[in-house]
């Protein structure tokens, strides 16, 4: 069935450092959108990515749709204590009817 | 605005009662919603998609007569674990989708579902 990869599942960085969450879908996707959940609290949608080679920036946030519509990734510049939480990719299902969620990536930020 | 609100947030039962977990788009209508269930430091794990008005449709594994989907209005579903058993102990989020954004899934807080 469709699926959404993410990598690395977890990642640890000093304050400071640049951190990359990747995620790979086993299908071409009309979009994708990246969530962000903080520990204890529910899933934020951060962004949606509609364009083949799309890029776009939050502050230090810069999001990246692959040209094959298949994958994407979230870069963090000089991470801060408040970027810890888990980042999720999702993509639409064959048929658009639902969003599957990628398995997370889970940062940690030592200060 | 698109605020999802859920109730309660968190309930303890005991092993074979009913828990009934609501979920409210409070300043936009929903033409969607989506019940997940995510276990401790894992990812969101989609039950069921609900319309307002029809049958939810579950997904493969999910027992729809265990975990019955109610969508009696463009801002109310609700989730009733029926004859909860300890397994079925965890974290059940709603989302939403209809609000400002139309392709944003707008996520409820979450119920944390403790079963002894």
């Amino acid at each position: 069935g469709q699926q959404v990869m993410q990598i690395p599942q977890y990642q640890h960085v000093q304050e400071g450092e640049d951190f990359t969450t990747y995620c790979n879908s086993s299908t071409t996707l009309s979009n994708i959108q990246w969530y962000k959940q903080r520990p204890g609290g529910h899933p934020v949608f951060l962004i949606q990515l509609v364009k083949s080679g799309e890029v776009k920036k939050q502050k230090r946030l810069t999001f990246q749709f692959g040209e094959a519509k298949k994958n994407s990734s979230l870069h963090i510049t000089a991470t801060q204590t408040t970027d810890v939480g888990t980042y999720f990719c999702a993509g639409p299902s064959t048929g658009g009817f639902k969003t599957i969620f990628g398995a997370g990536t889970r940062l940690f930020v030592k200060a | 605005g698109a605020v999802v609100s859920q109730h309660p947030s968190w309930v303890i039962c005991k092993s074979g009662t009913s828990v009934k977990i609501e979920c409210r788009s409070l300043d936009f209508q929903a033409t969607t919603m989506f019940w997940y269930r995510q276990f401790p430091k894992q990812s969101l794990m989609l039950m069921a998609t609900s319309n307002e008005g029809s049958k939810a449709t579950y997904e493969q594994g999910v027992e729809k007569d265990k975990f019955l989907i109610n969508h009696a209005s463009l801002t109310l579903s609700t989730l009733t674990v029926t004859s909860a058993h300890p397994e079925d102990s965890s974290f059940y989020i709603c989302s939403a989708a209809g609000g400002p954004i139309s392709y944003e899934q707008y996520f409820g807080p979450g119920t944390r579902l403790t079963v002894t």
